[in-house]
């Protein structure tokens, strides 16, 4: 049964500093989804990554997928207070189905 | 272009009950899956719909069940309510073919 496993669970981290949180999976999947979600709302697509190596950014978020080592991540560049929110990755088990890895809850500092 | 909608957006409900919550995915969408998500588990797929067919399901007892109508839109039944079934129900659309989900606004569900 597929695993997705996220860490840190929590990360508090001052304004301007780097980070990156990591999502690591158990089973062989070429695709992984990145997802954010403020307190209280619903989640929103960050990132599609659809096969080994594929890197995506967009503004001071960028992710990243090794499928060898069942592995991706998401560096966040010089953190800002409206990077707060849960980041969620997410990868296919089988078709039309998901697991989503705990969760990594964000918590920028000013 | 409107995004999913979710209804009711919150509901209360006492053990035993049995309730409806419906989702409207996004004009072209056709596929369309449920989650819950509660601050134990995290988030869980029920179930995905495409074109009136239930394609998938997750670990979830026969008491949560789905259906989706010709127009797409799509709704889940919980019958026997438990308090353990108390949860923010998130459901997403998707274009077929393309990966990325689009996530409703949710039903947060509380069972007394």
């Amino acid at each position: 049964e597929l695993k997705v496993e996220q860490n840190p669970l929590f990360l508090s981290m001052q304004e301007g500093k780097n980070y990156t949180i990591y999502c690591n999976y158990s089973t062989t999947s070429d695709r992984l989804y990145w997802y954010r979600q403020d307190p209280g709302k619903s989640l929103e697509s960050l990132f599609v990554l659809l096969s080994n190596g594929a890197v995506k950014q967009e503004g001071r978020l960028m992710a990243s997928l090794d499928t060898k080592a069942r592995l991706s991540t998401l560096h966040i560049t010089a953190a800002v207070h409206d990077l707060s929110a849960t980041y969620f990755c997410a990868v296919p088990s089988g078709t039309y189905k998901y697991i989503f890895g705990t969760g990594t809850r964000l918590k920028v500092l000013a | 272009k409107a995004g999913v909608t979710q209804t009711p957006r919150y509901l209360i409900k006492t053990r035993g009950q049995q309730v409806t919550l419906s989702c409207s995915p996004i004009s072209g969408h056709r596929s369309v899956s449920w989650y819950q998500q509660t601050p134990g588990q995290g988030l869980q797929f029920l179930f995905e719909y495409f074109s009136e067919t239930q394609r998938n399901k997750g670990n979830f007892p026969g008491r949560f069940s789905g259906r989706q109508f010709s127009n797409s839109r799509s709704e889940m039944n919980v019958s026997t309510l438990e308090l353990g079934d108390s949860a923010l129900y998130l459901c997403a659309s998707s274009l077929p073919g393309e990966d990325t989900q689009y996530f409703g606004p949710g039903t947060r569900l509380t069972v007394l």
